[in-house]
């Protein structure tokens, strides 16, 4: 069976510092990956999605961005960190569009 | 201007006492409408997809059902473990290509 796994669970970084979030799918290859930021009261917003290795689309523009080194990985980045990139971060894959989306259990990133 | 409007924003149910969850859209192109689950702290939960009008998926105790403007979640006779944020979402393609909504939610909560 499939399984997403997203690490760490909480992060906490000061203003201005860089920022890594892994994400990593076992079980399915070629899948669409997804980054969201699910800020409070909001519903989820899509930051990014690859179809393929190298393959980023970018949905909103902003402070972070997104590689995809191997199939089944997908990495989120900053360079230097803003208070209003706190929130809770999800990844997530599906076999292709229009297709379920299947959550990891996220990340609480939250900007001092 | 919202894409995905989720209703009511919360709900406290009895035990037993079924109801139903709304979730209405504006998007042309529609090419799935998805309902999740989340609880707190956690990555949503994959429930249903629908893909065409006058379709409808059932699984326990929830039963989804679409038309050409909204989707509703049926509960019918809610236990307590059946509290959650129940979330809405749609993929559609429009002339910038593929989209992706997600409604704020509603929480539900059932009282033993």
């Amino acid at each position: 069976s499939q399984t997403i796994h997203q690490w760490p669970a909480t992060l906490v970084q000061p203003v201005g510092s860089p920022l890594s979030l892994e994400c990593t799918v076992e079980g399915t290859s070629n899948p669409n990956l997804y980054w969201y930021r699910q800020a409070a009261g909001r519903g989820l917003q899509l930051l990014f999605y690859s179809v393929g290795i190298g393959q980023i689309s970018s949905e909103v523009p902003q402070n972070l961005s997104a590689s995809r080194p191997q199939d089944r990985q997908f990495i989120l980045s900053s360079k230097k960190l803003l208070l209003s990139d706190s929130g809770f971060y999800l990844c997530a894959w599906s076999e292709g569009f229009y297709q379920p989306q299947h959550f990891g259990d996220g990340t609480r990133l939250s900007i001092l | 201007e919202d894409q995905v409007t989720q209703s009511p924003e919360a709900l406290r149910l009895q035990e037993g006492e079924s109801s139903s969850l709304n979730c209405s859209y504006t998007v042309s192109g529609l090419r799935g409408l998805f309902w999740y689950r989340q609880d707190p702290g956690k990555g949503p939960e994959f429930l249903f997809t629908l893909y065409s009008a006058g379709e409808e998926k059932e699984k326990e105790r929830l039963k989804a059902t679409l038309t050409k403007k909204e989707s509703f979640l049926h509960i019918t006779a809610p236990k307590p473990e059946d509290s959650a944020t129940y979330l809405c979402a749609v993929q559609a393609v429009s002339e910038t290509g593929n989209q992706f909504y997600f409604g704020t939610g509603t929480s539900l909560t059932v009282i033993p």
